[in-house]
């Protein structure tokens, strides 16, 4: 039961341009979701996150947006940088709960 | 230490070993998990410590795999007679509280099982 999917396995878009990455889920229960960002031979990394009483947090180039209703979040980033290319994870948790569940990743290439 | 330790960062075992997978959390971290990721998969729960609490194992794929937590710090992920499919990157991960605010992950140990 896959509760956070990542439907793109894979992204690719050009230094400059905005890079948009999808997260579904279907746990009516989670209400925090947050982003995390893994380079190769290295744990993934916070990036950023939103509680469910937001629809949008925005960090410097980075933006996620949450529509409950559809159960959908994205994380936006503008300008891409080739430094962005990484694997991203989103992730998921709920009040009552102690953990977090994670999406299957997407890997991103920004090409220069 | 300033972040999450793990060791090895690789290890390459035959089938049917055992192996031992440490991790040594960021100090003061009460909670403590541990993760792997398979070939093109996502974050799989494997285990979770939180303080002096019964840790919920129920993330464990099977009984050849256990874990401890010694002193409320560093943790060992255990994997008996070990088989191919074991084969992922295993992250542990700590947090100051429960963590579903987000916690710090190690580096990972990338175990092959040949």
């Amino acid at each position: 039961d896959q509760q956070v999917k990542q439907n793109s396995p894979s992204l690719s878009v050009q230094e400059g341009r905005i890079s948009i990455l999808n997260c579904d889920y279907t746990n009516s229960m989670f209400d925090y979701f947050l982003w995390y960002k893994k380079y190769p031979a290295e744990g993934p990394t916070f990036l950023i996150s939103i509680s469910s009483i937001k629809d949008k947090n925005e960090d410097g180039r980075f933006t996620v947006f949450l529509n409950k209703s559809a159960k959908h979040l994205s994380l936006h980033i503008v300008p891409s940088q080739p430094g962005d290319s990484a694997v991203y994870f989103c992730a998921a948790s709920q009040t009552s709960g102690s953990r977090l569940t994670f999406g299957e990743g997407t890997q991103l290439t920004v090409n220069p | 230490g300033a972040g999450v330790s793990q060791s090895p960062s690789n290890k390459v075992t035959e089938k049917g070993k055992d192996v031992e997978l440490r991790c040594d959390p960021i100090s003061g971290h009460t909670a403590l998990y541990w993760y792997r990721q398979s070939l093109g998969q996502g974050l799989e729960f494997l285990i979770y410590f939180q303080g002096n609490s019964a840790p919920d194992k129920s993330g464990l794929p099977s009984d050849r795999f256990s874990a401890e937590r010694t002193g409320g710090s560093v943790s060992t992920l255990t994997i008996q007679r070990t088989q191919q499919e074991d084969s992922a990157v295993y992250l542990c991960a700590s947090s100051l509280d429960t963590g579903r605010y987000g916690y710090t992950f190690g580096s990972g140990t990338r175990l092959t099982v040949v």
